[in-house]
């Protein structure tokens, strides 16, 4: 696609319920990344895919959070047994070929809410 | 492990007026440093990046940064301010060795922009 792909821009949830976010890569780009957005806390990675190489997962703050990419393009970032502080703005970017001086193309974000 | 600090939360100047804003990175070699902006509504876009010779270098929308390895920093400048200009900015490390490595970013510097 033209840009990177992100849905829903919204989901609201009550705290305990299970959601899943989606990413859609720009076409092509062998790298895709999750972030978290909190207020007041930057960015905060969560997980890396690039190619067929194992994910890093070193960000995943808890082991409710899982993320799979599934044939090198879409990603889903899978938030189980959801809690208030799990509320923020969930950012995907994806780049060419993952390596440290890439420039990363993010998409809009997925706002998430706990109640 | 890389990390970034970006001392000023929010800052606001008139515009017209210059502008500075502050990045402290910490890696134990040279880093890949960037600057990116979220303008409001919008996604995290490329202002500029650094990763070797000239430790001055231009970006988008008249912004520059330059890189002192003795100080550790990548401050962010732009001579005159437009209201345009009022976003949040971040300020990124990657690794420079080994291939990929996650990109870290700062908590972010708010920037509002009086007429």
């Amino acid at each position: 696609g033209a840009g990177v792909s992100q849905s829903p821009s919204n989901k609201v949830t009550e705290k305990g319920k299970d959601v899943e976010l989606r990413c859609d890569p720009i076409s092509g780009h062998t790298a895709l990344y999750w972030y978290r957005q909190s207020l007041g806390q930057g960015l905060e990675f969560l997980i890396y895919f690039q190619g067929n190489s194992a994910p890093d997962k070193s960000g995943l703050p808890s082991d409710r959070f899982s993320a799979e990419r599934t044939g090198g393009s879409v990603s889903t970032l899978t938030i189980q047994r959801t809690q208030q502080e799990d509320s923020a703005v969930y950012l995907c970017a994806s780049s060419l070929e993952g390596v440290g001086n890439e420039k990363l193309f993010f998409g809009s974000g997925t706002q998430l809410s706990v109640l | 492990a890389q990390s970034v600090t970006q001392p000023d939360i929010h800052i606001t100047v008139s515009e017209g007026a210059s502008l500075e804003l502050r990045c402290n990175y910490s890696y134990g070699a040279t880093p890949y440093l960037f600057w990116y902006v979220q303008s409001p509504g919008q996604g995290l876009q490329l202002l500029l990046k650094y990763f070797s010779g000239d430790t001055l270098v231009q970006g988008i929308k008249g912004f520059e940064a330059e890189f002192k390895r003795s100080q550790s920093s990548f401050n962010l400048r732009k001579p005159s301010v437009h209201w345009s200009d009022a976003a949040e900015y971040f300020c990124a490390v990657g690794a420079a060795s080994g291939g990929y490595n996650k990109l870290i970013f700062g908590a972010g510097t708010r920037l509002a922009v009086h007429p």
